[in-house]
């Protein structure tokens, strides 16, 4: 059963190096979400991607962190310069049809901790 | 500015007996509302949802109630049962910017079965 693969799961790193995570979606979906839960909060969309095609970038931060989903491959967030505000779980999640956050499965999430 | 708010925190019930769990939303666009379990260092897993057009779904112990009016929704268990200890989180979905597939999230209530 492959769901949505993320790794790793655990990421340590310390201020100012770069973070890379990494999303395998299900198997045949081609849209990808990327969310963030910092501590003690819900989970927050981050942004939404097609196979080469950034759709709506609108809750990532607009300095350090981007994002992108290549033809091949897996979709990857990358965090440059990391802070300790950036310690947080990051989840990816994915669909067959276009849009349909609704009905994405989530991945088990990539837990960052910036020290 | 939380569009999604989930109250209580915690919520200790008796096995057997009924959990209910209660979600507020503050946008008038959202239209399409769902319930996600999150057990520890996993990812959420989609458990039921409601459309706008509907007041109650159900889908076997679990049923979702919606009244717009009031923009309340609530989670019903029943009966609970000890495996179904975990985080709940009320997310909503709508044509807030025409954004029909972000998903918004409270910030989750832990449930506690006891047995």
């Amino acid at each position: 059963n492959a769901g949505v693969m993320q790794n790793p799961r655990h990421l340590v790193r310390r201020r100012g190096q770069e973070a890379r995570l990494r999303c395998s979606p299900v198997k045949g979906h081609s849209h990808v979400y990327w969310y963030r839960q910092l501590p003690e909060e819900g989970l927050k969309f981050m942004v939404y991607l097609q196979k080469e095609n950034i759709i709506d970038e609108s809750g990532m931060p607009k300095e350090r962190f981007s994002a992108e989903f290549p033809k091949e491959g897996p979709s990857i967030l990358r965090i440059q310069q990391v802070v300790r505000g950036d310690s947080a779980a990051y989840f990816c999640a994915s669909s067959f049809q276009p849009g349909q956050g609704t009905k994405a499965f989530f991945g088990q999430g990539t837990r960052l901790t910036v020290v | 500015d939380q569009q999604v708010k989930q109250n209580s925190p915690s919520l200790s019930v008796q096995e057997g007996r009924i959990s209910i769990l209660n979600c507020d939303y503050t946008n008038s666009m959202f239209d399409y509302f769902l319930w996600y379990k999150k057990y520890p260092a996993e990812g959420p897993t989609f458990l039921i949802s409601i459309s706008s057009i509907k007041d109650k779904n159900e889908d076997g112990r679990f049923t979702v109630f919606l009244n717009k009016s009031a923009k309340h929704l609530s989670l019903h268990i029943v009966p609970s049962q000890p495996g179904d200890s975990a985080v709940y989180f009320c997310a909503a979905s709508g044509n807030s910017g025409g954004s029909n597939y972000k998903l918004t999230f409270g910030k989750g209530t832990l449930l506690t079965v006891n047995p």
